[in-house]
């Protein structure tokens, strides 16, 4: 069965300092892999997506992700950290038409 | 602008009643679903509709209904038979996927969230 698991439920990060949510996958076959965030009462946003190609991944809001297929990760990055990037963020795998989503990782920027 | 729209935002339901979340969006997109989502749980798929007039359940659809008349429309219905109704409700879109693994991005509304009276 086709899965995702993100193993932090929050990461803390000083405003400026480079930031990583991890994600990692369990799929049959090529993975369709995609990062949404999530702000307060508020629906989610797509910030990238990997279909096929390179492996870095770029996306909104200056959100990269690298995807490595090695050791099933697709984890999230972004150099310098913003206080409003706090928010939750949710990796999801596609699988039968539909998305299975992670059960999601809550970013906190301190100034 | 174009997006997703879901109404209301607040809804309380009491023992017994039935209750409708609305959502229309005017993307043009052909998928639609609808999620569950719980503190620390992340999104469970409820309903999900591929085209007008068709609909599949998700993995948690006990005690919800859909309905698909219109591509604009996809309201759920949270009937009595849901015992812990209680939760954030999203509304989502997406053009068609090339082959049977979703390969476009969802579009979410602003969400419903339902309580108990």
């Amino acid at each position: 069965a086709q899965s995702v698991a993100q193993p932090e439920d929050q990461v803390n990060v000083a405003e400026g300092n480079p930031l990583t949510v991890k994600c990692t996958y369990s799929v049959s076959g090529n993975p369709y892999l995609f990062w949404y965030v999530q702000y307060p009462n508020r629906g989610l946003q797509f910030l990238l997506k990997y279909i096929t190609g390179d492996n870095l991944v770029k996306g909104s809001y200056g959100f990269e992700a690298e995807f490595n297929k090695s050791q099933t990760s697709f984890h999230l990055k972004k150099p310098s950290a913003l206080v409003s990037d706090s928010a939750l963020y949710f990796c999801a795998v596609g699988s039968s038409y539909k998305l299975i989503f992670g059960s999601g990782t809550r970013l906190l920027v301190r100034p | 602008d174009g997006g997703i729209t879901q109404s209301p935002k607040y809804l309380f339901r009491k023992e017994g009643q039935n209750v409708t979340l609305s959502c229309e969006q005017n993307l043009n997109h052909d998928a639609m679903y609808w999620y569950r989502q719980d503190p620390g749980q992340g999104l469970r798929l409820i309903y999900y509709s591929q085209i007008v007039n068709d609909f599949q359940k998700g993995d948690i659809a006990e005690g919800y209904s859909v309905s698909r008349e219109k591509k604009e429309s996809f309201p759920l219905t949270v009937t009595s038979a849901q015992k812990n109704p209680t939760a954030f409700y999203l509304c989502a879109s997406s053009t068609p996927s090339t082959g049977s693994r979703p390969n476009q991005p969802q579009h979410f509304g602003d969400g419903t969230r339902l309580s108990i009276l």
